[in-house]
């Protein structure tokens, strides 16, 4: 569920390294799964998405895993920039919950130069 | 292309003054509009969600308000601003699609 009131964790790595956050999340009848990113000041921006029947996502330099086993995501960053110093959100939603995401606290990523 | 704008970006108020917060969405028909707030270094807490003209739904009990007077347009508001309603407000849409997308926020900062 949203975790309002919890301070952000900090993920701290140099630039160049590979990047893991990751998310755990409660409800098992969630279909659909999203990472957002938001840099300071802005809106969050989605990043990836995946469905439940998939265990694994690739995007450009981002890979999302889903274990619905043990109810965790995680959002892997290849080669870390500079600019991917933001800090992360993952969501869920199920089919029937009319586009009702589930916030998870976020993490905030920051990178050495 | 859809795209959403928040305004102002920025506002400064007096605790017991009124507040009024615009979002209008470009592109799209009926969309499912969202109000968020955003604490500092926390995260994302839902307000209100519309599922159409005049339909609202709040999510948690407080100080604040909201209207959808037109389809693509949807208002936040206060009678009376508390120090506790300083924030990050995020405006948010989904049509088709099943993630939000984010407005470019406003910041609330409440003396």
């Amino acid at each position: 569920g949203e975790s309002v009131g919890l301070h952000l964790p900090t993920l701290s790595v140099q630039e160049g390294d590979n990047s893991i956050i990751n998310c755990a999340y409660s409800n098992s009848a969630s279909d659909y799964f999203i990472w957002y990113k938001q840099e300071s000041g802005k809106g969050p921006q989605f990043i990836i998405d995946i469905r439940s029947n998939m265990d694994k996502r690739q995007g450009q330099r981002v890979t999302v895993l889903l274990n619905k086993t043990v109810k965790h995501l995680s959002l892997q960053i290849a080669a870390t920039q500079p600019g991917d110093s933001a800090v992360y959100f993952c969501a869920e939603t199920r089919n029937n919950a009319g586009n009702m995401l589930t916030f998870g606290g976020g993490t905030r990523l920051m990178v050495k130069p | 292309s859809q795209t959403i704008h928040q305004w102002p970006a920025t506002l400064v108020q007096p605790v017991g003054s009124p507040l009024s917060l615009e979002c209008t969405v470009e592109g799209t028909s009926n969309p499912n509009l969202y109000w968020y707030r955003q604490a500092a270094g926390r995260g994302l807490q839902l307000l209100f969600y519309s599922v159409g003209i005049g339909q609202i739904s709040s999510e948690v009990p407080q100080n604040l308000s909201a209207s959808r007077p037109q389809d693509r347009q949807f208002i936040l508001s206060s009678k009376k601003l508390l120090l506790s309603d300083s924030g990050f407000y995020l405006c948010a849409w989904s049509g088709t699609l099943v993630s939000l997308l984010f407005g470019p926020g406003t910041r609330l900062t409440v003396l």
